[in-house]
């Protein structure tokens, strides 16, 4: 069974820094693309990184480019995203995604992993 | 950037009627439209890629139709497990992007 489990959200304040851990079973990680989308409390899906299988390939919403990084450790077979600079509106859950492709970041995502919540708040 | 409108926001169906969710984009997307079912407090789930292809282990009621710029995702007789909220997601060009989502609620 697909299973992706993410950890090491919550509370920083502006400015903090936070990195996000997305650690994958039951399929070979390095052959698929991986994103993450987020969700702010009672709002809509927003897409903000994806990665390709290999990691040569990264991607970056506007929003959080130059504040963000994404990376991965194949031999691991575990996400990341780094983030700083963190702002009010970068709080959300944050959920890691499969996609279906192993380079291209343009993909439907299945699964998802159950979230981590990023609380950025002084 | 394509944007992607889902309509209505809210629609009010009763269980065991058909539902019709509406997903429109600002170009063209070609088949390149998923849609996921979200319930409170669960990861989103997969329903439909390349706007027509159910995924694994999702019943035959739901069904998704529609390329270019109009799409729709229709359930054929509710159940109470349907009741959620649902998104389409465009992934033709970037960055991908999601509607806003309907909410469907027993009527």
């Amino acid at each position: 069974e697909v299973q992706l489990l993410e950890s090491g959200g919550g509370l920083v304040q502006p400015g903090g820094s936070l990195r996000l851990s997305c650690a994958a079973s039951g399929f070979t990680f390095s052959n698929y693309a991986m994103s993450w989308v987020r969700q702010a409390p009672g709002k809509g899906l927003e897409w903000v990184s994806a990665i390709s299988g290999s990691g040569g390939s990264t991607y970056y919403a506007d929003s959080v480019k130059g504040r963000f990084t994404i990376s991965r450790d194949n031999s691991k077979n575990t996400l990341y995203l780094q983030m700083n600079s963190l702002r009010a509106e970068d709080t959300a859950v944050y959920y890691c995604a499969k996609g279906y492709y192993t380079s291209s970041s343009l993909s439907w995502f299945d699964p998802w992993g159950q979230g981590s919540l990023v609380t950025v708040s002084s | 950037e394509r944007v992607m409108t889902q309509s209505p926001a809210t629609l009010s169906v009763s269980p065991g009627d058909r539902a019709t969710l509406s997903c429109r984009a600002s170009q063209s997307v070609s088949s390149n439209l998923a849609w996921y079912q979200q319930k409170p407090g669960q990861a989103p789930r997969l329903l439909i890629y390349g706007a027509s292809t159910r995924a694994t282990g999702i019943p035959a009621r739901f069904s998704g139709s529609g390329s270019g710029t109009e799409f729709t995702l229709t359930i054929s007789s509710l159940q109470s497990e349907d009741f959620a909220v649902y998104y389409c997601q465009q992934y033709d060009t970037r960055p991908g992007t999601f509607g806003q989502g309907t909410k469907l609620e027993i009527k």
